[in-house]
């Protein structure tokens, strides 16, 4: 079955731009998770959504960042006025949740992004 | 503050040598991840450890979960350049909604 999409796979925009990244989870997984891996520091756990539940945002590093999904499924990321600091690989990834149970949480290829 | 320390953050080996890289915390885990992540890639689960002191093998590679499951270890023995690539840590807290902790990662390059 297909894994999780993510889109665009490169972005370059100018500082001050707002960009729109796209996340295709798996279907039926209910958890929905974006990450930023940044060059030398790792992944940081960014937003996560579960069902219909409201998402966790403890991970955004600004109120330029937000997210949103819509329907249960498809997932937006949304950076407003860029800087050159959030150049980054911004990673996806979606679980199935049945409780009590260990489920893995399945990565997409991820947006490179670069703020010129 | 990195609430799990990765090290080595680089490693270059010569085909044949072994290796551990270590995942250390003062915080609890409920559970503690490995993943593999090649360039352009998305991380690739290589295993979940639940149980502090468990050991789990996947063919040349040994994992384990500390007893007081607040560090992890991962043992490559007989390094082969098919290894080469980062490896990463990722830490489960309880109550936390799956989201995970990562480690800074580990690049390892294995020299044939």
């Amino acid at each position: 079955g297909a894994g999780v999409s993510q889109s665009p796979s490169n972005k370059v925009t100018e500082k001050g731009k707002d960009v729109e990244l796209r996340c295709d989870p798996i279907s039926g997984h209910t958890a929905l998770y974006w990450y930023r891996q940044s060059l030398g520091q790792g992944l940081e756990f960014l937003i996560y959504f579960q069902g219909n539940s409201a998402p966790d945002k403890s991970g955004l590093p600004s109120d330029r960042f937000s997210a949103e999904r819509t329907g249960g499924s498809v997932s937006t990321l949304t950076i407003q006025r860029t800087q050159q600091e959030d150049s980054a690989v911004y990673l996806c990834a979606s679980r199935h949740t049945s409780g009590g149970t260990q489920e893995t949480q399945y990565f997409g290829p991820g947006t490179r992004l670069l703020v010129l | 503050t990195q609430l799990l320390e990765q090290s080595p953050q680089f490693l270059s080996i010569q085909e044949g040598e072994n290796l551990t890289v270590y995942c250390n915390s003062s915080s609890v885990f409920s559970s503690l991840q490995w993943y593999r992540q090649e360039p352009g890639e998305g991380p690739v689960l290589l295993v979940t450890v639940v149980t502090g002191g468990e050991v789990k093998k996947l063919k040349r590679l040994t994992f384990q979960f500390g007893d007081a499951r607040k560090d992890s270890s991962l043992h490559i023995t007989a390094a082969q350049p098919g290894d080469t690539g980062l490896y990463l840590c990722a830490g489960d807290r309880h109550n936390q909604g799956g989201k995970l902790i990562f480690g800074q990662g580990t690049e390892l390059s294995v020299k044939p």
